[in-house]
């Protein structure tokens, strides 16, 4: 199946400082997605990005399809951005179970 | 829009009896729902993908006889897991795909079973 490589693991920052976090993925996908999971375990969508830019705030996201990586970029980093988040991605035709990374772990420092 | 709720979100029971996991989309129609577990600090693993009104799809590895599912409507998925020991204590999250658009997955909040 395909492999997903989130890094880093552990992220420790300072509050303001900005951040980047990636994803690697072994073959193609339809489906890419960046989640922040909170501290009582709940998934919190931040993009369905499988190709492309977008961006939403503070936060902005870049997947290269073809060069098989995401990244995920986060900008003036506040104590709340701190959590674990996920990359995942979905393969085959479409409405597929996804594949998820295994995690970056941010803490954000006052 | 696109909320996803789970039903309990906590469930103590003993080893030997079975527990009911609702999943329901509140706010949208899903022919294709998914549950996950996920153990402390690690990743989120599938476990099966339900469709309604036929069988659900099981990954490798994975007791379709242990974790019945059940994708009786449109906005209804249940896992019910059989005959529970302490290895399946875990946190159970479904997803839910919108009839409607992409194929971005919702998630609900999540179930924490614990097995005595």
């Amino acid at each position: 199946g395909i492999q997903v490589e989130q890094s880093p693991p552990d992220l420790i920052l300072q509050e303001g400082a900005n951040s980047t976090l990636r994803c690697n993925f072994s073959d193609s996908v339809n489906n890419l997605q960046w989640f922040h999971q909170n501290p009582w375990g709940q998934l919190i969508n931040l993009f369905y990005i499988p190709s492309g830019t977008k961006q939403n705030g503070r936060l902005s996201a870049t997947t290269v399809a073809t060069e098989r990586y995401s990244l995920l970029y986060i900008s003036s980093s506040q104590t709340t951005d701190s959590g674990v988040y996920f990359c995942a991605v979905g393969t085959g035709g479409g409405a597929d179970g996804l594949t998820f990374g295994k995690g970056t772990h941010l803490i954000i420092q006052p | 829009g696109a909320v996803v709720s789970q039903h309990p979100s906590r469930v103590i029971c003993k080893s030997g009896t079975s527990v009911k996991i609702e999943c329901r989309s509140l706010d949208f129609q899903a022919t294709t729902m998914f549950w996950y577990r996920q153990f402390p600090k690690k990743s989120l693993m599938l476990m099966a993908t339900s469709n309604e009104g036929s069988k659900a799809t099981y990954e490798q590895g994975v007791e379709k006889d242990k974790f019945l599912i059940n994708h009786a409507s449109l906005t209804l998925s249940t896992l019910t897991v059989t005959s529970a020991h302490p290895e399946d204590s875990s946190f159970y999250i479904c997803s839910a795909i919108p009839l409607a658009g992409t194929y971005e997955q919702y998630f609900g909040p999540g179930t924490r079973l614990t097995v005595t």
